[in-house]
């Protein structure tokens, strides 16, 4: 049983397209994260979701929408890609009291071209 | 801002031990975490610090100084599969974790 995963693992897109990453957890964790990873490994935080509610919400384009339908799922969809949205996406997830451990999804490759 | 600094790269050959030092800058500090990913996988978790002092976990020891708002990793007895990246974390408000730009390690035979 995978506890956080991702669909899909790759996409590979033109520039200009929407695309949706899915993730669940099974853990039964109330907080749930979007990660971006760049090609030189920086994990920068997106998005965070604590029961639904939109607690983080860094310096993100716009053109990112997170949206999470219960506690158990964050889907992230991104409009109008850029060739600078190439990056691995990462899901996480995390559950209080805090013991300082992320969870972390296999991750998906966007490739915009 | 919220900020964290390692160093990029450090190379050790197998059986020794290595030492990752982190250090931040940070609002709502709770605790600092390290997170190992080797190339094409996810992060994985690896210890976390919220007093001072150190923690050990097999080979694997974390150490936090909230004075110094400094924190480091020792691996002993290194074995080529530690090759990996190796990232430190800020837990602020129990809720918000900034990464470290992280430290690739690489282990030589």
């Amino acid at each position: 049983d995978t506890a956080v995963s991702q669909t899909p693992k790759y996409l590979v897109t033109q520039m200009g397209n929407d695309k949706s990453i899915k993730c669940e957890q099974n853990l039964g964790h109330d907080t749930m994260y979007w990660y971006k990873q760049d090609s030189k490994k920086f994990l920068k935080i997106m998005f965070s979701y604590n029961n639904k509610e939109l607690i983080i919400n860094e310096t993100v384009p716009n053109r990112f929408s997170p949206k999470s339908p219960d506690k158990a799922h964050l889907n992230l969809h991104i409009n109008s890609l850029e060739l600078g949205d190439s990056a691995v996406y990462f899901c996480a997830s995390a559950s209080p009291p805090n013991t300082g451990e992320l969870f972390f999804g296999e991750g998906s490759r966007l490739t915009v071209l | 801002g919220q900020s964290l600094e390692q160093p990029s790269e450090v190379t050790a050959v197998e059986g020794a031990i290595v030492q990752i030092n982190c250090t931040y800058q940070t609002s709502g500090f709770y605790g600092l975490s390290w997170y190992q990913q080797h190339d094409g996988g996810a992060p994985t978790f690896l210890s976390y610090n919220a007093l001072d002092g150190l923690e050990e976990t097999g080979r694997f020891s974390s150490f936090l100084s909230r004075s110094d708002s400094y924190g480091y990793l020792l691996l002993q007895e290194l074995q080529m599969k530690d090759s990996a990246s190796y990232f430190c974390a800020s837990d602020n408000y129990g809720q918000n974790f900034v990464f470290g730009p992280g430290t690739r390690l690489s282990v030589l035979p």
